[in-house]
């Protein structure tokens, strides 16, 4: 099983800043890599997938790079609504795995 | 736009059986994989298995002795069912699809389904 490390496991950032969060892969997945948001009460929500690609509807804000075994998501100012928990998942290989998280707060 | 929408049993017992539904709106049953997802109380995510629309299953090892998914391809509908429940089973339960045409990450998500187990 691939296990997926995020960090940090909590991130303080003020309205307006930049957030860096970081996933890595126990081994190579490629670009077989996700991200989600989730908030309390709603269903995880797809960011990026394919390591760079945003979803469908997903502001510019939201960068993801990375391949292989490391892999970083990027929001570049951080909105209200973007204060929650993202996940990255692996698709690389079976079983499909997520890190354990990282919780952006506010500052 | 596929759209998902779940449903079962929110309170069992230990030992009993966990048995979830996850119906599928607006999209063709036969262009995804279809998967549980589940999230204890304060923990991450976890992978339970998927089904496509031939009806095979691949399980997550960490689970796969007490796990069977199924689908009604008729009703474009999948379920789960998970035997022999304990507390560590609490969670909240999620369906997802995955697309064939992209990869297996997953969009949309069901709801989600708080289930509780108590002694």
């Amino acid at each position: 099983e691939i296990v997926m490390t995020q960090s940090p496991a909590t991130l303080s950032v003020s309205p307006g800043e930049r957030a860096t969060l970081s996933c890595r892969a126990s081994q190579s997945v490629s670009s077989k890599l996700a991200w989600y948001h989730h908030k309390p009460g709603q269903p995880p929500r797809l960011l990026i997938h394919g390591a760079s690609t945003r979803a469908t509807d997903i502001p510019a804000r939201f960068s993801g790079s990375g391949s292989g075994t490391e892999f970083t998501l990027t929001i570049s100012s951080l909105q209200s609504e973007d204060f929650a928990v993202y996940y990255c998942q692996q698709y690389g290989n079976w079983p499909l795995t997520f890190g354990q998280g990282t919780k952006v707060e506010i500052k | 736009q596929v759209q998902l929408q779940q449903w079962g049993a929110g309170l069992l017992k230990t030992s009993e059986t966990l048995s979830l539904t996850c119906a599928v709106y607006g999209g063709s049953f036969s262009a995804y994989y279809w998967s549980w997802i589940r999230q204890p109380p304060g923990k991450g995510l976890e992978w339970i298995g998927e089904i496509n629309d031939r009806g095979s299953a691949t399980y997550n090892p960490s689970l796969k002795s007490r796990v069977t998914i199924s689908g009604d391809t008729s009703r474009s509908q999948f379920s789960l069912k998970l035997t022999s429940v304990t507390a560590a089973d609490t969670a909240v339960y999620y369906c997802a699809s995955q697309w064939l045409g992209g990869g297996s990450y997953f969009d949309p998500w069901g709801q989600g389904t708080l289930v509780t187990v108590s002694s």
